[in-house]
């Protein structure tokens, strides 16, 4: 699968503002996953997009895969602290996740 | 229905030994994938089985090897063991084999190599 770049790497918000994380391919995917990892727990899959420009929401969860399918990003609305956690893209590519480096946010009550 | 069941959730082995760590995947998932966490590397993928065929095999030394059972469980082997395999191991299972399937993951297994 084709590894791709996230970013930030690191996010601190207070409770209550919004939370935005950006991943980017130079190539075209064929699909994206989006995982949500808690400190000490697994990965456990959000969703998934696999057409061009698609957008699907979760609650206060938002997901967009670009209309190039290289990019994608995840925006939280008014976060909480059960938001805490990396969140990591990747392509299923036949079962291979190559995962990015994630980005972990942290949310202050 | 059970979730993806991983043993032994802690291990602590030497240098130079080796070590089996198993995977028992959700009921009627047939596809097993492994992958290695590490603070420094982050998430890297080992190999995935399907039908007891090893389908897909990330960059990992042959120290690392797997194997799948006609009940879909998985095993995963590291010989030798080095400090550098000291990690979290975790397992992941779909249903098949397709670009369109959730991975579903276990707790893992938390190795530290002494």
């Amino acid at each position: 699968g084709q590894q791709v770049m996230q970013i930030p790497q690191y996010q601190h918000v207070q409770e209550g503002e919004d939370f935005t994380t950006y991943c980017n391919s130079s190539t075209t995917l064929s699909n994206i996953q989006w995982y949500k990892q808690r400190p000490g727990g697994h990965p456990v899959f959000l969703i998934q997009l696999v057409k061009s420009g698609e957008v699907k929401k979760q609650k206060r969860l938002t997901f967009q895969f670009g209309e190039a399918k290289k990019n994608s990003s995840l925006h939280i609305t008014a976060t909480q602290t059960t938001d805490v956690g990396t969140y990591f893209c990747t392509e299923n590519a036949g079962n291979m996740l190559t995962f990015g480096g994630g980005t972990r946010l942290m949310v202050k009550p | 229905k059970a979730g993806v069941t991983q043993t032994p959730r802690y291990l602590i082995k030497t240098r130079g030994q080796q070590v089996t760590l198993s995977c028992s995947p959700i009921s009627g998932h047939r596809s097993v994938s492994w992958y290695q966490q590490t603070p420094g590397q982050g998430l890297q993928f080992l190999f995935e089985y399907f039908s007891e065929t090893q389908r897909n095999k990330g960059n990992f030394p042959g120290r690392f090897s797997g194997r799948q059972f006609s009940n879909s469980r998985s095993e995963m082997n590291v010989s030798t063991l080095e400090l550098g395999d000291s990690a979290l191991y975790l397992c992941a299972s779909s249903l098949g084999p397709g670009n369109n399937q959730p991975q579903h993951f276990g707790d893992g297994t938390r190795l530290s190599i002494l």
